[in-house]
């Protein structure tokens, strides 16, 4: 079956600017995590949505960030006014049923803020 | 803190040699502990996954693993390298506390594969 599918694959934007990143995960499972990769180093976890409820947002940075998941299945992550310091991979990852369960990325979006 | 720590940013190997990449993490208790693999311009892949039972996992592609608990260490070992293994590998440990379900993940090792 289909992976987990992120879009756009690559986003560049100017420093204040408003920018949404989409994530579809794998038909089925209910977690939903996302993840963000700066250059040299691992993925950092920012959230984790448990069906349409976020269970666990303790990984976002601050207020500028936030994430929905309406229906339980596709997630928007939403970053209001940018930085530079935003720059980084984007990945989303999903899980049949969260806890235990092994999480299966997608391909991540590539932000840039100019 | 709960941190992940990979000691070997960057590894070159001739095909045919032996691997072995640490991990170590800073915090005891129940953990789950995962090894991913990252190919050139390819996404993150599972490599091999450790929830309970034989501390001694095999993964794809040869790849194995072992838990020692003593050593909070989760090291990653292949007795030979293919040019294919070339790849960006990361460690990561998911503590079971809680509702958490988090992977908390290492900076990652490059490893380089010459023929």
């Amino acid at each position: 079956g289909a992976g987990v599918s992120q879009t756009p694959s690559n986003k560049v934007t100017e420093k204040g600017k408003y920018v949404e990143l989409r994530c579809d995960p794998i038909s089925g499972h209910t977690a939903l995590y996302w993840y963000r990769q700066s250059l040299g180093q691992g993925p950092e976890f920012l959230i984790y949505f448990q069906g349409t409820g976020a269970a666990d947002d303790s990984g976002l940075p601050n207020d500028r960030f936030f994430a929905v998941r309406p229906e339980g299945s596709v997630s928007t992550l939403k970053i209001q006014r940018t930085e530079r310091g935003d720059s980084a991979v984007y990945l989303c990852a999903s899980s049949l049923n969260g806890a235990g369960d092994t999480q299966y990325f997608g391909p991540g979006t590539r932000l840039t803020v100019l | 803190a709960q941190s992940v720590s990979q000691h070997n940013h960057h590894v070159i190997l001739s095909e045919a040699a032996s691997l072995e990449l640490g991990c170590n993490y800073s915090y005891g208790g129940t953990v789950n502990l995962f090894w991913y693999v990252q190919y050139p311009g390819q996404h993150l892949q599972l490599l091999l996954k450790y929830f309970s039972g034989d501390p001694l996992v095999k993964g794809i592609k040869g790849f194995e693993a072992e838990f020692i608990k003593s050593k909070f260490s989760f090291n990653l070992r292949k007795p030979s390298v293919q040019w294919s293994d070339t790849a960006e590998y990361f460690c990561a440990v998911k503590w079971a506390t809680g509702t958490a379900s988090k992977l908390t993940f290492g900076t990652g090792t490059r490893l380089q594969v010459t023929l």
